[in-house]
């Protein structure tokens, strides 16, 4: 069964470093999504993306956050300056747009110190 | 048992019995919601959906309502088994079509053996 994948597992960064957490979405699916989730806490919705571009973003996708499909398979979230608040799992999701279900990747655990 | 998804985190039940999960959900515009179960480590997993035109729709073992009138949502398991041991979360969608989802708080549902 095709599956949304991410990399890395687990990426540790000292605060104001930059990261890039890669996804790839399923193969024939159109709409991509980040979203996360701070320990204990519910799942939150960041951005995402259709044709290229941004569709929709929430207040938590500020300046310091991008988002990229630099070529056919992957789907990149950028934090340009990472915060102590920055620490939580982030889930990739996508979705073909003929159905709405939307399917989320494992995560990567992001810790910044 | 029963529990309200935003307001019980957690909810006990014994193996072989039948599971209530409630959420509530804020906006009466939502046209689509989506119950996930996320198991400890993992990403969300797609459980069933449901559209605002209708109140109840079942899948294998899941029944899920929608009470439209008090904006009120619930997973029903029947016959639960060790493997439904995860956090269960309600998401709404009010676009109904490719927008972010919001999710609720989660239940954590635990099975006694």
């Amino acid at each position: 069964e095709p599956e949304v994948t991410q990399t890395p597992s687990h990426q540790v960064t000292q605060m104001g470093q930059e990261v890039i957490l890669r996804c790839v979405p399923i193969s024939n699916h159109l709409y991509f999504y980040w979203y996360r989730q701070i320990l204990g806490q519910k799942v939150e919705f960041l951005v995402s993306f259709y044709n290229n571009e941004i569709s929709e973003k929430s207040e938590i996708f500020d300046d310091q956050f991008s988002v990229e499909r630099p070529d056919g398979s992957n789907f990149t979230l950028k934090i340009r300056s990472t915060k102590l608040e920055d620490s939580a799992m982030y889930f990739c999701a996508s979705i073909s747009g003929r159905l709405y279900e939307q399917y989320f990747g494992p995560g990567t655990r992001l810790t910044v110190t | 048992g029963e529990s309200v998804g935003l307001h019980l985190p957690t909810l006990s039940v014994q193996e072989g019995d039948n599971s209530i999960i409630n959420c509530a959900y804020s906006n009466s515009a939502s046209d689509y919601f989506i119950w996930y179960k996320q198991e400890s480590g993992k990403g969300p997993q797609f459980i069933i959906d449901i559209r605002s035109n209708m109140d109840k729709r079942q899948g294998q073992r899941v029944t899920v309502l929608l009470n439209k009138t008090v904006k009120h949502l619930s997973l029903q398991i029947a016959a639960t088994q060790p493997g439904d041991s995860a956090v269960y979360f309600c998401a709404e969608n009010i676009g109904g079509g490719a927008d972010g989802l919001t999710f609720g708080k989660g239940t954590h549902l635990i099975i006694q053996p």
